[in-house]
């Protein structure tokens, strides 16, 4: 069965560092999501990816971050300067066919930022 | 204030008894998700619902539009159900543009003792 896949599972940084968080997205979806779950808390909207541009970002997803398509199949994440309260869960997530569409979680990166 | 409300936060359970976790929103939605999140910190897709009533194997899933409420029932739970349930909602727009970004609740943890 086709799945979302993401690396590294595990990404330790220092602050000030820039860091890309790889996702691979089921072969045939066409819209693109980045979320992040902070320890203990809920599960927080990044940004949303269409037609090769952004189609919906959160407050959260100010200039420090940055979102790719660079081939067919990759799509990553690149926080420029990261902060300490950059470390979370990140999670990628897919849909195919329409927006509307179920979407598919990939197992989430988790970054730490020391 | 939050526009996903997830009752209760905490539920324990002896195996075989029927779990129900309800979820409220204050938001026009075109989809409603109901999601698994184990330890490991990787989502599952459960349900999406957009009307009516879904069922897979022992879960089932309802929403009511016009209440903007949603419950998800675990018939025999079972030691292996024990994990964080999310239900995450795709707000709509006016106009009916809508690039699928969820905004999600805070979980609910069941703990189902043998």
């Amino acid at each position: 069965e086709p799945e979302v896949t993401q690396t590294p599972s595990h990404q330790v940084t220092q602050m000030g560092q820039e860091v890309i968080l790889r996702c691979v997205p089921i072969s045939n979806h066409l819209y693109f999501y980045w979320y992040r779950q902070i320890l203990g808390q809920k599960v927080e909207f990044l940004v949303s990816f269409y037609n090769n541009e952004i189609s919906e970002k959160s407050e959260i997803f100010d200039d420090q971050f940055s979102v790719e398509r660079p081939d067919g199949s990759n799509f990553t994440l690149k926080i420029r300067s990261t902060k300490l309260e950059d470390s979370a869960m990140y999670f990628c997530a897919s849909s195919g066919g329409g927006s509307l569409n179920e979407q598919f979680f990939g197992p989430g990166t988790r970054l730490t930022v020391l | 204030k939050n526009e996903v409300e997830q009752s209760p936060q905490n539920l324990t359970a002896q195996e075989g008894e029927f779990i129900t976790i309800n979820c409220s929103y204050s938001v026009g939605i075109s989809a409603l998700h109901w999601l698994q999140q184990h330890p490991g910190g990787g989502i599952v897709s459960l349900f999406m619902l957009s009307s009516g009533k879904k069922k897979h194997g022992r879960l089932i899933a309802t929403i009511n539009i016009q209440e903007k409420h949603s419950s998800l029932h675990i018939t025999a739970s079972h030691p292996r159900d024990s994990a964080v349930y999310i239900c995450a909602v795709r707000p709509f727009y006016a106009g009916g543009t809508s690039y699928g970004k969820l905004t999600f609740g805070q979980g609910t943890i069941l703990t189902v003792h043998p």
